[in-house]
């Protein structure tokens, strides 16, 4: 079975520093994508980043990067220069079965950046 | 990006009634549907996944004959809650997706929090 695990449940970051928020899942198929969703206290859900497995090059979107180590199973997000609107609960989601848009999510990290 | 809305944003209702949820993909059709539910500081269950013109398909635990999935066209499903109780209140959340294939995105309605007084 395919899962998820998030053992940070709360982090906080001062405003423009980093901050790395770490993911572990498991999975026996080769070809798949790994995302990062942030949900602010709207509880809108927004994607922040995606990676696919294939690509040895890490994914970035401005100032979040992911650090994918495949042979570990380990997806870890990076926020450069924390900003007060990064604050929100952060999930990572894996796929539950190829091919049609299912997640299965992390338990969460609850993310408060301090001015 | 594609816009998925979700109907009513919040809904109070008494226990024993059922209420109605909506999701609707409101720029592109939707391959599929996805029910989640989301307690407080929890992450997000999903409960079923929809087709259009055909039935859902529940996970594990997830009663059937207690949460209703409709999906009657490519840009709209429906979650009724039948016979409402105090432990379904709960943050409901759906997501479409277009297309299908690996890393296929998908798009998060805004939510509905449901309280069953």
């Amino acid at each position: 079975a395919q899962t998820v695990t998030q053992s940070q449940p709360e982090m906080s970051v001062q405003e423009a520093e980093t901050v790395t928020l770490s993911c572990t899942y498991d999975t026996s198929e080769n070809n798949y994508y790994l995302f990062w969703y942030k949900q602010p206290p709207s509880r809108q859900m927004i994607l922040v980043i995606r990676q696919e497995a294939y690509k040895q090059q890490n994914a970035t979107e401005n100032r979040f990067s992911v650090n994918f180590q495949k042979a570990a199973k380990s997806f870890s997000l990076k926020i450069s220069d924390s900003q007060l609107g990064d604050t929100a609960m952060y999930f990572c989601a894996f796929p539950g079965s190829s091919n049609t848009g299912k997640l299965i999510f992390g338990q969460g990290t609850t993310l408060q950046v301090k001015p | 990006g594609a816009v998925v809305s979700q109907h009513p944003s919040w809904v109070i209702c008494k226990s024993g009634t059922s209420v109605k949820i909506e999701c609707r993909s409101l720029d592109f059709q939707a391959t599929t549907m996805f029910w989640y539910r989301q307690f407080p500081k929890q992450s997000l269950m999903l409960m079923a996944t929809s087709n259009e013109g055909s039935k859902a398909t529940y996970e594990q635990g997830v009663e059937k004959d207690k949460f209703l999935i409709n999906h009657a066209s490519l840009t709209l499903s429906t979650l009724t809650v039948t016979s409402a109780h105090p432990e379904d209140s709960s943050f409901y959340i759906c997501s479409a997706t277009l297309g299908t294939g690996v890393g296929t995105e998908a798009f998060f309605g805004q939510g509905t929090r449901l309280t069953v007084v």
